[in-house]
């Protein structure tokens, strides 16, 4: 079945780089994303990578996948205070249409 | 350009009610899915609907229960509320073969 991890918490300091990793089990998902929740709001869809890439670059955004190992990492460049926020990691298998399973989300603080 | 939009955006009910959530995707979304927050689960799918068919489904009881209508707006029903339904339920929408999925504010219900 599918399982995704993601440590709890991040804490880096503005203008450095943050690296959020999450690890899924199901070898057969077809697409990996990111979503960002703010306090009180959805999801805001942030990125999203096909399983058969191994690097998206969307401006401050590097996405890494190893296929292998089953990892995924989202990558922010000068990370803002506004980056603070929960970062959750999810996956979409083949054959489930619509269904995505999330990762537990990683807290990211940006500390002045 | 409307996005997902969720109401009512919070609602108290006591245990042993029912409450009806409203899920309008954005124009020309044909699918919408429904998950559930928590802080002990964390998000969850329900199910997922795709021209007013039921396409997948999590792993709830029969208390939950959604439809979708002519126009994809879509509805969620959960019946005898209990104190462990309180949470954040978001909506989500795509384009059919779409990468993304846009989510809704969500609707945060609390039950007492």
């Amino acid at each position: 079945g599918e399982d995704v991890e993601q440590s709890l918490f991040l804490s880096v300091r503005e203008g450095d780089s943050s690296v959020i990793n999450c690890t899924y089990t199901d070898s057969s998902s077809t697409y990996l994303y990111w979503y960002k929740q703010e306090p009180g709001a959805g999801l805001q869809l942030l990125t999203y990578i096909f399983s058969n890439m191994d690097m998206k670059q969307d401006q401050r955004l590097t996405v890494l996948l190893n296929k292998k190992d089953k990892h995924l990492s989202l990558r922010i460049a000068d990370t803002q205070t506004g980056d603070s926020a929960i970062y959750f990691c999810a996956e979409r298998a083949t054959g489930t249409a619509s269904k995505l399973t999330f990762g537990t989300g990683t807290r990211l603080q940006v500390t002045l | 350009k409307a996005g997902v939009t969720q109401t009512p955006r919070y609602l108290i009910k006591t245990r042993g009610q029912q409450v009806t959530l409203s899920c309008s995707p954005i124009s020309g979304h044909r699918s919408v899915s429904w998950y559930q927050q928590t802080p002990g689960q964390g998000l969850q799918f329900l199910f997922e609907y795709f021209s007013e068919t039921q396409r997948n489904k999590g792993n709830f009881p029969g208390r939950f229960s959604g439809r979708q209508f002519s126009n994809s707006r879509s509805e969620m029903n959960v019946s005898t509320l209990e104190l462990g339904d309180s949470a954040l339920y978001l909506c989500a929408s795509s384009l059919v073969g779409a990468r993304g999925y846009t989510f809704g504010s969500g609707t945060r219900l609390t039950v007492v």
